[in-house]
């Protein structure tokens, strides 16, 4: 079980926006620690979506957005493509384990 | 354009030891801040971090595989070694090893190697 902890599944239709909820505790996001995703389509390696909360890499579509609350960050995908559907996993910090942790993973649907 | 390639045995035995190696380009172990993660991902599950080596030789390893893993670089030859003893069938994974542009607790994992599965069985 992860400690960060994320829907197994969302869907929407193209054109939709979807939200991807990642959430953790006062031992790693609520402490303010900043929080990646990344995007897995099947069958390849992940690949960096989102970094320090709210950073999209180059070459990243501006439909793609995180925001964080509290223990709790958020994936936003706007105008949803077909090629969207991926599985979407967050990565974080824990200090209590001291450790790199990452989500449970989410499949996008795209309907 | 960095890139990196995971190397190793598909399949090992039961209670041996696994020795991945990452050979990466585009980037340079002796640059301060920069570092190589290793991650992986059984079949159908979510990805688990393991460990990771700074450019000052600062090491990092998952507390939970802690007493079975060692890393260590070869800044001359671009690569980084992954060594994990005793290995189990529930080891049996996609292993990925990953730049870190930049140290920092909470880092991020940027780009990947495009993985190297390894199977534990007799």
């Amino acid at each position: 079980q992860s400690v960060l902890s994320q829907p197994p599944s969302v869907s929407g239709a193209p054109g939709q926006t979807v939200t991807i909820s990642c959430t953790g505790s006062s031992s790693n996001i609520g402490a303010g620690y900043d929080v990646h995703w990344y995007q897995q389509l099947p069958g390849t390696a992940p690949k960096l979506l989102i970094y320090n909360n709210n950073n999209r890499p180059s070459g990243v579509p501006d439909r793609f957005s995180g925001s964080n609350s509290g223990t709790s960050t958020s994936l936003a995908v706007t105008g949803l493509q077909a090629e969207d559907e991926a599985t979407y996993y967050c990565q974080s910090y824990d200090i209590l384990s001291a450790s790199r942790i990452f989500g449970g993973g989410t499949k996008l649907i795209v309907l | 354009q960095i890139t990196l390639k995971e190397s190793g045995p598909t399949l090992v035995k039961p209670t041996q030891t696994l020795t991945l190696t990452c050979t990466f380009s585009g980037f340079s172990l002796s640059t301060i801040g920069v570092g190589v993660g290793w991650i992986r991902q059984p079949p159908g599950k979510a990805l688990e971090w393991l460990a990771l080596i700074f450019w000052n030789d600062d090491k990092y390893y998952s507390p939970s595989l802690k007493t079975r893993l060692t890393i260590d670089k070869d800044t001359s030859e671009n690569q980084v070694v992954l060594k994990m003893t005793n290995m189990d069938p529930v080891d049996t994974a996609t292993y990925y090893c990953a730049h870190i542009p930049h140290r920092k607790l909470a880092n991020w994992f940027d780009p990947w190697g495009q993985g190297t599965l390894v199977t534990v069985s007799s």
